[in-house]
């Protein structure tokens, strides 16, 4: 089974910074299939990127992916309000198919 | 639109039984894979079973092997999860996800649109 690890487990930002979050992951993933997901309270998952770099449809280009191998990245441009949340790394590679514990991303 | 809305959950007492259903919208069911993604406080986001278009295919993590079924109805546009024999950590809150997939021979699923959820409760 492939553990995946996030850091940090909080991330405190302010409106306009750089974020970014991490996802190391226990072997090599291949084809780069790894996804990142935001969840805000109440709410279901929210696809952001697919093949580690990938953004989803309707996804605002401050949000980016980048990665290979074990070490993946997501990184946000400029924070805006709407960001905070917990973000969640995911492989689709192998089963079972295994998600980070995720990031929480909160107001400064 | 994709809509996924899930029903029939609620608390039950362990070893007994529940079918969790998933109507979708938006799309053409028929076309795609289907997952069940669950979510707890103690163990996070967890991958439970995934299902081919026509069914004839179906995973699922080792933990609901021989517990748990997967199935779905094309013409009913809806996916189902019946679920034996349940256990105290079985409690989660249930997501349907609509599954990309990506594997020439296994499935590499993307699970790119998700439903609200559905609670399942498991207590004496």
């Amino acid at each position: 089974e492939v553990v995946l690890r996030q850091s940090p487990g909080t991330l405190s930002l302010s409106p306009g910074e750089r974020a970014t979050l991490s996802c190391r992951a226990s072997q090599s993933i291949s084809s780069n299939f790894v996804a990142w997901f935001q969840q805000k309270p109440g709410q279901a998952p929210r696809l952001l990127i697919s093949g580690a770099s990938n953004r989803a449809t309707g996804i605002p280009d401050r949000f980016g992916g980048s990665g290979s191998g074990t070490d993946f990245t997501l990184t946000i441009s400029r924070v805006e309000a709407e960001d905070f949340a917990v973000y969640f790394c995911q492989q689709y590679d192998s089963i079972p198919y295994t998600f980070g514990q995720g990031t929480k991303l909160d107001f400064k | 639109e994709v809509q996924l809305v899930e029903s029939g959950g609620g608390l039950i007492r362990p070893g007994g039984s529940l079918r969790l259903s998933c109507v979708a919208s938006g799309f053409t069911f028929s076309n795609y894979w289907m997952s069940w993604v669950r979510q707890s406080p103690g163990k996070g986001l967890e991958w439970v079973a995934t299902i081919s278009q026509r069914a004839n295919e179906k995973y699922y993590v080792d933990h609901a092997k021989g517990r748990f079924t997967i199935s779905r109805d094309n013409a009913r546009n809806s996916l189902y999860l019946q679920m034996n024999s349940l256990r105290v950590e079985d409690t989660a809150i249930y997501y349907c996800a609509r599954t990309e997939n990506f594997g020439p021979y296994l499935p590499q699923p993307l699970f790119d649109y998700w439903g609200r959820g559905s609670l399942i409760s498991v207590s004496s």
